[in-house]
């Protein structure tokens, strides 16, 4: 059963440390998505990318977050450095096209707490 | 402004009952939309999509308006297993905007 494995699955560390999360995109997906979800403020897109190519970043924090995809199988979120603020779930979503068939599939989150 | 707005609830519901959540969207070139489900501590998965002369999946029917910008859910004869809370979804461009969720628990 194909699905968006992310890792780690749950952090904790000290603000002002860094932290780097890991996704592998559906095989053959070419669209990946990494959204951020608060109670406050829910699902928070943070970054996209199109066969590999970054297309928007304008939900990242620019100074501490930086989001990349070294190639089709792995996608990777760090920030650098990490503040209270920043804990939250984020999930990495992968999907085919142009999404306006609204099918994503979610990895499980990582879940970051920052002290 | 969220470009998605729903009722954050909690609906509260006995097993058996009609409940419908609603949301709108302020993007009027927003073109398709959806329904997401989420689990307690789980990912956001795909529910349905909602077209504009309304669908139905079994005791599930979606509902829009593009002139109010508004989108429905219905569930008839709710199940225990309903228990979710459920993201209102809209496509505009390229990424998919999310709702901040619905949440539904259905009670013995």
């Amino acid at each position: 059963d194909a699905r968006v494995t992310q890792t780690p699955r749950h952090k904790v560390t000290e603000m002002g440390q860094e932290v780097t999360m890991r996704c592998q995109p559906i095989l053959g997906h070419n669209t990946v998505f990494w959204y951020r979800q608060t109670m406050m403020q829910g699902l928070e897109l943070l970054a996209y990318f199109r066969n590999r190519a970054p297309l928007d970043d304008s939900g990242m924090p620019k100074d501490r977050f930086s989001a990349e995809m070294p190639d089709a199988t792995l996608a990777t979120l760090k920030i650098q450095p990490s503040e209270p603020r920043d804990s939250a779930v984020y999930f990495c979503a992968s999907g085919l096209g142009t999404m306006n068939t609204g099918e994503l599939f979610f990895g499980e989150g990582s879940r970051l707490t920052v002290l | 402004r969220k470009e998605v707005e729903q009722d954050p609830g909690p609906f509260n519901v006995p097993e058996g009952a009609t409940v419908a959540f609603n949301c709108t969207y302020s993007n009027s070139a927003s073109q398709s939309f959806f329904w997401y489900r989420q689990d307690c501590r789980k990912e956001p998965k795909l529910l349905m999509s909602v077209y504009s002369s309304g669908n139905e999946d079994g005791r599930f029917t979606a509902q829009l308006n593009r002139a109010s910008q508004y989108i429905s859910l219905l569930i008839r004869d709710s199940k225990l297993s309903d228990s979710a809370t459920y993201l209102c979804v809209v496509f505009s461009g390229y990424a998919l905007n999310f709702g901040k969720g619905t949440s539904l628990l259905v009670t013995p």
